[in-house]
């Protein structure tokens, strides 16, 4: 069983939608999660850390769920600049990471 | 202050052909990383470093081996190169803020194709 799982998508939505992914993770003992944005040929950059809280980031919000075990990311208002892959993180002795879900924002 | 540094950014071998792909970081930080990237594979870590003078094996070691030069440096070898070593190899260093929420830099990436 993979230790974090995305789905892969694509998710092609217009600009101004809001859209949502999901994460589960497998170690309930993870200590840390995370939302990282790779875009195409370049290397993943933290978009945010995900807090058991939750926590927003102007259009983007973070939440967590340590009972079912799942991270989900919805971005609101989306514009042309969002479209990258999103990758689910989850720190538990090292970072292990999710296969990216593709989003392409349509004008 | 240039982050993580990666050279070479590509490079094709021959299979049986060795080389090292060096990553340097500026921010001071004590762990260091490097991971592939397969498609539909997802990152996968090969070796760290927690701190300088230590290294150790990830979800992916063999073929590969590492080492912490100082705390700035980690470079990674392929002593002979295979065709299933064809991939993507990030270095990543770790910010630890005590807050628990620990943060990972990346360099650019070095694309490598094994003939």
């Amino acid at each position: 069983r993979k230790e974090v799982e995305q789905d892969p998508g694509p998710f092609n939505v217009p600009e101004g939608a809001t859209v949502a992914f999901n994460c589960t993770y497998s170690n309930s003992a993870s200590q840390s999660f995370f939302w990282y944005r790779q875009d195409c040929r370049k290397e993943p950059k933290l978009l945010m850390s995900v807090y058991s809280s939750g926590n927003e980031d102007g259009r983007f919000t973070a939440q967590l769920n340590r009972a079912s075990q799942y991270i989900s990311l919805l971005i609101r208002d989306s514009k042309l600049s969002d479209s990258a892959t999103y990758l689910c993180v989850v720190n538990y002795l090292q970072f292990y990471f999710g296969t990216g879900t593709s989003l392409t924002v349509i004008p | 202050n240039a982050g993580v540094t990666q050279t070479p950014k590509f490079q094709v071998l021959k299979t049986g052909q060795s080389m090292t792909l060096q990553c340097a970081q500026d921010m001071n930080h004590n762990s260091m990383y490097w991971y592939r990237q397969d498609p539909g594979m997802g990152l996968r870590l090969i070796y760290y470093s927690a701190s300088e003078g230590t290294t150790d094996k990830g979800e992916v070691p063999n073929g590969y081996n590492v080492s912490r030069l100082n705390k700035r440096e980690f470079s990674l070898r392929l002593e002979s190169a295979a065709p299933s070593q064809t991939s993507v190899y990030f270095c990543a260093s770790r910010e630890t803020s005590g807050s628990g929420t620990d943060t990972q830099y990346f360099g650019p990436g070095t694309r490598l194709t094994v003939l």
